[in-house]
């Protein structure tokens, strides 16, 4: 069974400390690991997504990375509106499946 | 327009009423999805279309059901609802995935927080 795990479940951060935020999977064929943001009450906001092992990609404060086993998204000196949920998730099968598998969240605050 | 737009934003609805939540996107995007989010858990996936035909049903209780009319319209059909159905509902889209690597991300919309009293 194909599986998602996040971790931590919640992190707090001070303005401007960087820090990591992993996503582990266990799954056969990956097609594709996303990323997202979403913010409470709202629906999930699409940050990237990664194919292959080493593959990177940054926007702004953010950057994944991708392993055969894990995703890390590094964030670079955060600011208070970074505070949010981030969702990892991995899309995995064969056969053209579109089936998404969440990991249940990281909760980060960013405190000025 | 990069938008998936979900309608109503909230619903509140009895037991015993009849109500449909309905989805939208004018990307051209042909496959499209409804998940269910309740407080503080990832969401699960319910349905997937895939150029207008069902394609993945997760075992929903037939007490929801899903319609797409078209390929920009995505309709989630409620009855006899319970109190635990609560939860916010994402309807999201995507390019279909194709065999040599094309590679979407999908658009979730905003979510219909739904209250079952």
């Amino acid at each position: 069974e194909d599986q998602v795990t996040q971790s931590p479940e919640a992190l707090r951060l001070q303005e401007g400390e960087s820090s990591s935020l992993n996503c582990s999977y266990t799954v056969s064929g990956l097609r594709g690991l996303f990323w997202y943001r979403q913010d409470p009450g709202k629906g999930p906001e699409f940050l990237f997504t990664l194919y292959s092992a080493g593959e990177e990609k940054e926007k702004e404060r953010l950057k994944a990375t991708l392993t055969k086993k894990e995703s890390f998204l590094h964030i670079t000196a955060p600011k208070p509106e970074d505070s949010a949920t981030y969702l990892c998730a991995v899309q995995a099968g064969q056969g053209g499946s579109e089936k998404l598998v969440f990991g249940k969240g990281t909760k980060l605050t960013v405190n000025p | 327009d990069t938008e998936v737009t979900q309608t109503p934003k909230h619903l509140v609805m009895g037991m015993t009423n009849k109500k449909s939540l309905k989805c939208e996107q004018h990307m051209g995007h042909r496959a499209m999805y409804w998940y269910k989010q309740k407080a503080k858990k990832p969401p699960e996936l319910m349905f997937v279309y895939s150029y207008e035909k069902l394609s993945i049903n997760e075992s929903v209780p037939s007490r929801f059901s899903p319609e797409c009319p078209n390929s920009s319209l995505l309709n989630l059909h409620l009855h006899a609802l319970q109190p635990e159905d609560s939860a916010l509902y994402l309807c999201a889209s995507s390019a279909k995935f194709s065999p040599e690597g094309g590679r979407y991300g999908y658009t979730f919309g905003s979510g219909t927080r739904l209250t079952v009293v």
